[in-house]
């Protein structure tokens, strides 16, 4: 079953605007991670966030995580064409089991 | 020096018929998997192997047939294609088994399945 669920579906914005995604999920958890998909490609890690932090930083990428609301962001900052993908959330749901993803946000960066 | 490949890229091919996918990770990795996406970018675990042995099996039917003859391979078996085995297949692999700690995983480029 899905753990994470991202919002919105699908986000479009102009170059060089930020664009925030967002992540919830159903248990506690370990950390969480977000992952890009470009099309036709496979899934880059991105960046994790373990359950005890509360906001991580990597370039233009921004984490938030909100273990009391079960929630998550991600901010790309000065978004460039490049950064048109597919956006996952995925945490693991407990003990040694593989990450599960969300449906994902299809980011469009329109130059 | 591809992380994780898989071959092959595109595989087109009628009901009913048996196909294989292979993948190979170069990392040294313990942990390996195989996801399906389907039409709408749903991502779901299908098999987890750690060290050649099978962990975990995601309620997925017994047409599909997991093999690991080492660490560094898991290959994906079907049997008798159905139109909804129509998906892009990922393998990935991970350092070890235990999320407790932080290890990144490693997707392969993907095998879009498609049966007619």
């Amino acid at each position: 079953s899905q753990q994470g669920e991202e919002d919105p579906q699908a986000l479009s914005i102009q170059e060089g605007e930020n664009a925030t995604m967002n992540c919830s999920y159903k248990t506690s958890i370990n950390n969480l991670q977000w992952y890009r998909q470009n099309s036709g490609r496979g899934l880059v890690h991105l960046i994790l966030i373990r359950s005890n932090e509360r906001e991580k930083h990597s370039g233009r990428l921004r984490v938030t995580l909100d273990t009391s609301k079960k929630s998550s962001s991600l901010l790309i900052t000065a978004s460039r064409a490049a950064d048109t993908a597919s956006y996952f959330c995925a945490t693991p749901r407990k003990g040694n089991t593989p990450l599960v993803f969300g449906k994902g946000t299809r980011l469009s960066v329109i130059a | 020096d591809t992380a994780v490949s898989q071959t092959p890229k595109y595989l087109v091919t009628q009901m009913g018929n048996d196909k294989s996918i292979k993948c190979e990770q170069n990392l040294g990795h313990d942990t390996m998997y195989w996801y399906k996406q389907d039409s709408k970018k749903f991502l779901k675990i299908m098999f987890s192997y750690n060290n050649k042995e099978l962990i975990i099996n995601e309620t997925v039917p017994n047409r599909f047939s997991p093999k690991s003859p080492d660490k560094a391979h898991l290959n994906l078996h079907i049997n008798s294609l159905e139109l909804g085995d129509s998906a892009v297949y990922f393998c990935a692999s991970r350092r070890s088994i235990d999320y407790t700690n932080t290890d990144t995983q490693y997707f392969g480029p993907g095998t879009r399945l498609t049966v007619l």
